[in-house]
């Protein structure tokens, strides 16, 4: 069975402290790893894909990187509007479905 | 609308009730997807479409729960016999048919909640 582990569950950064987000995985078949960003109340918003260990993505103050065993979220100088869930997700094998995890509660406080 | 609409956004129902929950994909999007999200977890797969026939119902936890999406846009998640258990937020997620797998688009939810 696909398992996803995050950690932190939850994170509390100053403004402008960079830190990393981790998520590993088990999964037989990986075709892709994704993470999202949800707000309170609402639902997941798509940040990234990843397929292959040594692949990076960047996204302003976010970059994502891939392992064969785990993801990281770095997050540099962060801001007050960064706070959010971040959740990581991984698709495997010929399956549609999406597999989650709990995801990383990130307040940055000023 | 330019996103996923989810209708209603609050349902509160007794326990034993019928409820039905509606999903408005992105205009043109050929995959809908609904999942279940419970407080403090991420969310949880239960059924795929594509077009109008679910291509994968393997996370449907029971036969109270049933989805349709008969033209193939608007999907209705269907509960029978509700029970206290089934409290969760429900959502839906569309996407164009190539873009990448993991590229959904997800609407707000709705949350319900069984008495």
């Amino acid at each position: 069975e696909d398992q996803v582990t995050q950690s932190p569950e939850a994170l509390r950064l100053q403004e402008g402290e960079s830190s990393s987000l981790n998520c590993s995985y088990t999964v037989s078949g990986l075709r892709g790893l994704f993470w999202y960003r949800q707000d309170p109340g609402k639902g997941p918003e798509f940040l990234f894909t990843l397929y292959s260990a040594g692949e990076e993505k960047e996204k302003e103050r976010l970059k994502a990187t891939l392992t064969k065993k785990e993801s990281f979220l770095h997050i540099t100088a962060p801001k007050p509007e960064d706070s959010a869930t971040y959740l990581c997700a991984v698709q495997a094998g010929t399956a549609s479905k999406l597999t989650f995890g709990t995801g990383t509660r990130l307040q940055v406080t000023l | 609308g330019a996103g996923v609409s989810q209708t209603p956004s609050n349902k509160v129902t007794e326990k034993g009730k019928y409820v039905e929950l509606r999903c408005d994909p992105i205009s043109g999007h050929t995959a809908l997807y609904w999942y279940r999200q419970s407080l403090g977890q991420g969310p949880e797969f239960l059924i795929y479409f594509q077009g109008t026939g679910a291509a994968d119902d393997s996370g449907l936890p029971n036969d109270r729960f049933f989805a349709v999406r008969p033209e193939g846009s608007v999907s209705t998640l269907k509960i029978q016999r509700t029970e206290r258990g089934d409290s969760a937020v429900y959502l839906c997620a569309s996407k164009r048919g190539l873009a990448e797998p993991g590229e959904l688009f997800f609407g707000e939810g709705s949350r319900l909640t069984v008495l």
